[in-house]
Order: structure tokens, then C-alpha cells, then sequence
């Protein structure tokens, strides 16, 4: 069964960096598929921030291109989210994913960001 | 960017049929998918080109549609079908709807 756990710290200071960690079991992720970083917004607004293709390539959210960085330990399976520079605005549940063929088939349970001081 | 269009909300009788509308700014040809999310977890897919049943989705569950209009319907539905259902195109870098929040009367 493939599953995938977010991690990271859940208060991240304005200005500074968002880091998380997806761990994935049940597949390895340079078998094939892109691995995806995904949040929903206070209010359910839902955005797609990007991917790391099973062969290391990488497609940002043109909204998101300066500030993001998605990339990967295969020795670990994991893949991570750096958001640079963020702001209250930043502010959400983050969910790493498993984009299948255009859709998202698996899910991390997601992991509360808050920017604050 | 492909913009995705949902009605905010809806409230219905179990047993009853709903239809959860989706409209997308551009044809999306049938690369539409649809989630539901229960407060507190993950979105889960229930329909994937538009009108494939995700594996274990019950089939009171249907989608259909193409171009720029899709329909999400649940027939009867169950108390327990309380939720928010998103819809998400993958003719471009993928977008969501706003989603629809679906409540029990």
C-alpha cells in the first residue's frame, strides 16, 4: 500500500523558509510518476505549488517559480518542499501527493503550515 | 491559468440525488477529476477522467462531461457523504475549483 507522511516544523517566522519532508512507503519514487507538493489555503482555496518527476526533473507553479524549490533523496525515498521568503499569506495545510496520469490518487494526511511571528 | 468554477455550497436530503456542477474558463476535454474531503483529512479521489470510478469509490458516485461543463453526481446520497467535493483539471499545470460544500438537511 502506498502512503505518504508530510513532515516539518508547523511555525515558520516571516521572511524565512518553509521546509518539509515527504516520506513515501509502498512505492519507490524513482520508478515512475511525479511527485507532487500541494496546499490548501484557511478558507479551502486549493493550489498546486509543483513536482519532482521520477527522473529528478522539476514543474513549478509559474505564481510560485522564485520562491520554490522541490527536490529529493532517493536513497531515503523522500522528497521535500522549500518555499523561500514567505509571508502570512503563506499560511495553510500542506499535502504532498502522488500525481497519477494528470490526477492525484495519493494523498500524505497533510501537515498545518502557520507563518507568524 | 485554467480557472475552475463551483457553486460554494449545497444542502440535500438523504436519499436524494445531487449534482455538483463544474465549469471550467477553457475546454479541458475530459481531463477533470473530482475529491472529496471530510474535515480534518486527506482529499480523497473519486473520479478521474471525467467519468472514471476510482477503484473502492462506492457507485452511487458518477462524474460526467467535457469541454468546460462537469457534473459530479451522487445518487442516493448518505449522511455520511457530508463533505466539500473539489473538482481539478489536468489539461495544464493543474488547477482547482473553489469547492462545493455538501450538507445534510
Amino acid at each position: 500500500e502506498i502512503q505518504l507522511q508530510e513532515s516539518g516544523p508547523g511555525l515558520v517566522k516571516p521572511s524565512q523558509s518553509l521546509s518539509l519532508t515527504c516520506s513515501v512507503t509502498g512505492y519507490t519514487i524513482t520508478s515512475g510518476y511525479d511527485w507532487s507538493w500541494i496546499r490548501k489555503f484557511p478558507g479551502n482555496k486549493m493550489e498546486w505549488m509543483g513536482y519532482i518527476s521520477n527522473s529528478g526533473s522539476t514543474n513549478y507553479n509559474p505564481s510560485l517559480k522564485i520562491r520554490i524549490s522541490i527536490t529529493r533523496d532517493t536513497s531515503k525515498n523522500q522528497f521535500f518542499l522549500q518555499l523561500n521568503s514567505v509571508t502570512t499569506e503563506d499560511t495553510a495545510t500542506y499535502y504532498c501527493a502522488r500525481l497519477t496520469w494528470g490526477w492525484f490518487a495519493y494523498w500524505g494526511q497533510g501537515t498545518l503550515v502557520t507563518v507568524s511571528s | 491559468d485554467t480557472v475552475l468554477t463551483q457553486s460554494p455550497a449545497l444542502a440535500v436530503s438523504p436519499g436524494e440525488r445531487v449534482t455538483i456542477s463544474c465549469r471550467a474558463s477553457e475546454s479541458v476535454s475530459t481531463l477533470m477529476h473530482w475529491y472529496q474531503q471530510k474535515p480534518g483529512q486527506q482529499p480523497k479521489l473519486l473520479i478521474y477522467l471525467a467519468s472514471h470510478l476510482e477503484s473502492g469509490v462506492p457507485a452511487r458516485f458518477s462524474g460526467s462531461g467535457s469541454g468546460t461543463d462537469f457534473t459530479l453526481t451522487i445518487d442516493p446520497v448518505e449522511a455520511d457523504d457530508t463533505a466539500t467535493y473539489y473538482c481539478q483539471q489536468s489539461w495544464n499545470d493543474p488547477t482547482f475549483g473553489g469547492g462545493t460544500k455538501l450538507e445534510l438537511k
